[in-house]
């Protein structure tokens, strides 16, 4: 079975330019989970998607940063436009929704997405 | 807040040493304790949890205790190996949902 997929693995753009990110979650997984780590410091929670709806997304930075996911399968974060503390390696998670209150169902992380912003 | 304080590395050990990274939380209420792997080139994996007070999570010869009087979820292995080099991640989740991390503690296993 495949794992979490996320594209691309490394960008270098400028200060002002766009990118879009790409997660692709495991088959079935409803929960989809995106993290950011700036060098140095802790990863941090930015948004939660319940198939194509957000759960939670306070740790959302600003208004530069754009989540989706269409249809409730993969999901692309985009920012716009991008400022030098935006670089950071970008993770997404996925994972199966509880079937037990109070169950925890374990996140699958994909290998990250480095971002650099000169 | 909710937070994880984890030390701070590199740490770096002979193979078959003994290793200890410390964990310590804020959180309120009664979270989940995990930690995480990260190896070389890889995503995160969840190395081991646990879910309520006194539980000792267990995987791979790595061992952590939750302790609720200490606010501590401090990760042990008896004998590290080359192979365990990596970065590791103290993670807390107060609701089973999204997680909260420490800052990680990188560690080389030299032979």
């Amino acid at each position: 079975e495949a794992g979490v997929t996320q594209f691309p693995s490394h960008s270098v753009i400028e200060k002002g330019q766009t990118v879009t990110l790409r997660c692709d979650p495991i088959s079935g997984h409803d929960n989809l989970y995106w993290y950011r780590r700036v060098m140095g410091k802790e990863i941090k929670f930015l948004l939660h998607f319940v198939k194509e709806s957000k759960q939670d997304e306070s740790g959302m930075p600003n208004n530069r940063f754009l989540a989706e996911r269409t249809g409730g399968t993969y999901s692309t974060l985009k920012v716009q436009p991008a400022e030098l503390e935006d670089s950071g390696v970008y993770f997404c998670a996925s994972s199966q929704v509880a079937r037990l209150a109070g169950a925890y169902n374990e996140q699958f992380f994909g290998p990250g997405t480095r971002l650099t912003v000169l | 807040g909710n937070s994880v304080t984890q030390m701070e590395g590199p740490v770096t050990l002979s193979e078959e040493a003994f290793l200890t990274i410390n964990c310590t939380y804020t959180a309120t209420g009664y979270p989940s304790l995990f930690w995480y792997v990260q190896y070389p080139g890889e995503g995160l994996q969840l190395l081991l949890k646990a879910t309520k007070a006194d539980d000792k999570g267990s995987n791979k010869g790595f061992e952590a205790t939750y302790r609720k009087e200490t606010t501590s979820f401090h990760l042990e292995k008896g004998s590290v190996q080359v192979s365990d080099s990596a970065v590791y991640f103290c993670a807390l989740t107060p609701f089973l949902g999204a997680l909260n991390f420490g800052k990680g503690t990188s560690l080389l296993v030299t032979p």
